[in-house]
């Protein structure tokens, strides 16, 4: 399976203030996916990257609160802009595999205060 | 909307008992059901998918389309299964992918 380095792992940010996450994977894929788990929560998929085109969101996030760049087929970042407390979460990038499922990267716990 | 459920937050067995985690969708369409595991302190992984039909660490799960169902069942837990298990469905366009509340299981020594 893939192997995805995210960074970074955890921080904690004033609110007001943005952070953008990176997700690095060691082979081409067409199509990145982040994901956030609020605490207590499932996950829940934000947007889906493709590589060359507009990320693709969800009901109820937008780009201006997560802009997402996906500059080649290996790296997509995801920024969260002007934090509030509600946005502190887990927010992990996913890749697809053909053949061996989705994997993810290790996560990045934000906390905003 | 498709929509997966998994009933228990929690489940406690004790070592050597059979464990079943229970998932529940909701779609209209074909479905392709998976079971993540999360270990403590390490990242979402794979557990097994349906379309594989294998089993990975003792674990299977079988779709029942008739009861809309995609059970993960172990027949003797051990400690080391302790985890969150989440399940998750993607529907037939491969566009949309949903996951459960997840389960924690905690195997008791």
């Amino acid at each position: 399976s893939a192997v995805i380095s995210q960074k970074p792992s955890r921080d904690i940010c004033q609110r007001g203030t943005s952070l953008t996450i990176q997700c690095q994977v060691d082979s081409q894929v067409t199509m990145m996916f982040w994901y956030r788990q609020q605490p207590g929560q499932s996950l829940t998929l934000i947007a889906t990257a493709n590589q060359g085109s507009e990320a693709t969101y969800e009901s109820g996030f937008v780009i201006d609160k997560f802009p997402i760049s996906r500059p080649n087929l290996t790296f997509s970042t995801l920024t969260v802009s002007n934090m509030s407390p509600e946005d502190s979460s887990i927010y992990l990038c996913s890749v697809e595999r053909t053949g061996t499922g989705y994997t993810f990267g290790s996560g990045t716990r934000l906390t905003v205060v | 909307a498709q929509r997966v459920t998994q009933p228990e937050k929690l489940l406690s067995v004790f070592k050597g008992a059979p464990v079943e985690l229970k998932c529940n969708y909701s779609y209209s369409g074909s479905p392709e059901l998976f079971w993540y595991v999360q270990y403590s302190r390490q990242r979402l992984q794979l557990l097994l998918r349906h379309i594989s039909r294998e089993s990975i660490k003792g674990f299977t799960a079988d779709l029942n389309k008739g009861e809309t169902s995609f059970h993960l069942k172990k027949p003797f837990a051990q400690e080391e299964d302790s985890a969150m298990y989440y399940c998750a469905l993607r529907d037939n366009y491969g566009q949309n992918f949903v996951f459960g509340p997840g389960t924690r299981l905690s195997v008791l020594p």
